[in-house]
């Protein structure tokens, strides 16, 4: 198993551009996840989903989207890129949302917005 | 609410000494707590959790953590230091009551094993 795996692993934006972060993940896990990590701060929840075609808004949602068409895909939207988006983002995946689940982690995508 | 809160930003230790990551948690109800272990340039990694059954949890790499409902705590502790133990470790509540799974994380420790 790959467990959770992440593309692109870097990017640089200039300010105002747009892309999409893609999260894989070959558990059959219902429960996704995006969050951000900037330094001193943790991690932060963006957006997450509960299953195939639902999302929600997490911690700090304002800018980004995300879409969950396939229950083994979880994608992160930026529309139009900030420098307050350059960031490490992790995608998280869990089988259950009890809180008994862990969650596994991608191995991140590093962004710079300049 | 919900809050967690590591005590150290950044602890050092010499290797072959013993390691002692502070963690306090606040939540209104017994949570689950998990410690991760992030190594430069990783991703997460799941040491070990406490989900209501012994408060003594042994983990991955030699470490454990006990849970100490009286004191709100969950240390996280190593007897001996690895060079390899040198990252950054979060201390992490998962509320009982937790609809979609949010976890809740700490600010992070950072940890340094000097030769």
């Amino acid at each position: 198993n790959a467990g959770v795996t992440q593309t692109p692993k870097f990017r640089v934006l200039k300010t105002g551009q747009s892309m999409t972060l893609l999260c894989a993940q070959d558990m059959n896990h219902e429960y996704m996840y995006w969050y951000r990590q900037d330094p001193g701060m943790g991690l932060r929840l963006i957006h997450y989903s509960v299953g195939e075609g639902t999302t929600a808004k997490g911690e700090v949602p304002d800018g980004y989207n995300v879409s969950r068409l396939k229950k083994q895909n979880f994608l992160l939207g930026l529309e139009s890129a900030a420098p307050s988006q350059t960031s490490v983002y992790f995608c998280a995946s869990s089988y259950s949302d009890t809180s008994a689940y862990e969650q596994y982690f991608g191995p991140g995508t590093r962004l710079t917005v300049t | 609410a919900q809050s967690v809160t590591q005590l150290d930003s950044h602890v050092s230790v010499s290797e072959g000494t013993p390691v002692l990551l502070r963690c306090n948690y606040s939540s209104s109800y017994s949570p689950s707590l998990f410690w991760y272990v992030q190594h430069p340039n990783k991703g997460l990694q799941l040491l070990l959790k406490y989900t209501s059954a012994a408060t003594l949890v042994k983990g991955i790499n030699g470490f454990e953590a006990e849970f100490k409902k009286s004191e709100t705590s969950f240390h996280l502790t190593k007897p001996s230091a690895h060079m390899s133990d040198a990252a950054e470790y979060f201390c992490v509540v998962s509320p009982i009551y937790n609809q979609g799974g949010k976890l809740i994380f700490g600010q992070g420790t950072e940890l340094s094993v000097k030769p």
